[in-house]
């Protein structure tokens, strides 16, 4: 079955410093992994997503994430983390085939941005 | 464009009731698939429509239930409602059914129940 690992619950870092936000996953095919990120009281936003090509992919607010097909994880990294950054970050795999498809997501990280 | 709309946004019952939600999808959207969000269980998949067919459930019992109707718009109804059932239910829309295709969520109906 598919599923998708977030390690961590907290990740506490300094403004100004790298971040990175883990997340590992497991599907029986090719797959197609996403970042969100849910701030308080608001609904879910696409970050970025990996579906084939560059390892590398960048999505929005600076975020990039690092697909490693051999360590099957899909970690979220930024440069310089931002106070407006902290927020709860959620990994996703999506399942299925176009009878339907259902998105599986990791149990969310918390990131805490201290200024 | 205007973004996922869900309505109403916060609802307050008892148990043993029913519930229904509504989730209008971003325009021109047709795939819309719902989540219950609690601190838990986190995100768990209960279903999702394209073109007013149920494609794909998630494990939950035959209390939720669901449907698309053909401007696309969702309701979901739980009955019998049930403590455990206090939650955030997101509902999301995609531009299509394909895997790699992202969904934009929207803020969520906040259900609780006494």
């Amino acid at each position: 079955a598919q599923s998708v690992a977030q390690p961590e619950d907290q990740v506490n870092v300094a403004e100004g410093n790298p971040l990175t936000v883990k997340c590992t996953y497991s599907v029986s095919g090719n797959p197609y992994l996403f970042w969100y990120v849910q701030y308080p009281n608001r609904g879910l936003q696409f970050l970025l997503k990996y579906i084939t090509g560059d390892n590398l992919v960048k999505g929005s607010y600076g975020f990039e994430a690092e697909f490693n097909k051999s360590q099957t994880s899909f970690h979220l990294k930024k440069p310089s983390a931002l106070v407006s950054d902290s927020a709860l970050y959620f990994c996703a795999v999506r399942d299925g085939d176009t009878g339907g498809f259902k998105t599986i997501f990791g149990a969310g990280t918390r990131l805490f941005v201290k200024a | 464009k205007a973004g996922v709309t869900q309505t109403p946004r916060y609802l307050i019952k008892t148990r043993g009731q029913q519930v229904t939600l509504s989730c209008s999808p971003i325009s021109g959207h047709r795939s819309v698939s719902w989540y219950q969000q609690t601190p838990g269980q986190g995100l768990q998949f209960l279903f999702e429509y394209f073109s007013e067919t149920q494609r794909n459930k998630g494990n939950f019992p035959g209390r939720f239930s669901g449907r698309q109707f053909s401007n696309s718009r969702s309701e979901m109804n739980v009955s019998t409602l049930e403590l455990g059932d206090s939650a955030l239910y997101l509902c999301a829309s995609s531009a299509g059914l394909a895997g790699g295709i992202e969904q934009f969520f929207g803020p969520g109906t906040r259900l609780t129940v006494l």
